[in-house]
């Protein structure tokens, strides 16, 4: 158990409504990633986090804000939430003590965008 | 990050081992091998890595070809719970991403 909660689990939401996620993780691991996975695909990255205040983009960023203003927290933000967007989306924490290699992650948010 | 190849599905008897292949035929010196393993309604889940050498855990062994182009996920005994999508992955460490790039995995069907 690598620390990860992920809010709310499960959320049904209209069109043009705003969406924010949360992943909270307890072991101040510095980069974090926000992936969503849909049918026919693998986890795709749409932003991480390599600190405090530090983001970037990733492969499908397009229509996703995030922030990371304390360690533990990374908020990813649906400015205004469109059905291409219902997905579930994976928070994930990488440890980066010596030799560490693996990626930990939540257990998801189930998003439907009607 | 280099292209991994694995079958779609594959179905193994309860207590069996299972020998899960991947091939990258274009791997370099530094990319890592991962695995990684997503069970029903869950996040993916961290199994097993490595880079030149055979690696064991309390999971499963990793056994990686001598010219590094393919590598074997083995599951000694599989049980019930092992039944899930299984996900080969090539990652280089260095850059300031560090995202893992999914392909769609193997399939894994346990029968009792």
């Amino acid at each position: 158990d690598a620390g990860i909660t992920q809010s709310p689990r499960h959320k049904v939401t209209e069109t043009g409504t705003p969406v924010t996620l949360r992943c909270h993780q307890t072991e101040n691991h510095r980069y974090m990633y926000w992936y969503r996975q849909d049918p026919g695909h693998g986890l795709r990255l749409i932003h991480y986090s390599y600190g405090v205040k530090d983001t970037d983009k990733g492969e499908v960023s397009d229509g996703y804000s995030v922030s990371r203003s304390k360690t533990e927290d990374f908020l990813l933000t649906l400015e205004s939430a469109t059905s291409s967007q219902t997905s579930v989306y994976f928070c994930a924490i990488r440890p980066t003590g010596q030799g560490a290699r693996e990626q930990y992650f939540g257990p998801g948010t189930r998003l439907t965008v009607t | 990050d280099a292209k991994t190849t694995q079958p779609n599905s594959m179905e193994s008897n309860e207590e069996e081992p299972v020998h899960l292949p991947c091939n990258h035929s274009t791997i370099s010196g530094t990319d890592y091998i991962h695995w990684y393993r997503q069970l029903p309604s869950q996040g993916p889940e961290y199994v097993i890595h490595g880079l030149t050498s055979n690696v064991n855990n309390r999971m499963a062994s990793l056994a990686i070809a001598e010219d590094r182009k393919s590598s074997t996920l083995i599951l000694h005994r599989a049980t019930l719970r092992d039944a899930a999508v299984y996900y080969c992955i090539l990652k280089v460490y260095g850059g300031s991403q560090g995202n893992l790039i999914f392909g769609k995995g193997t399939k894994l069907s346990v029968k009792p």
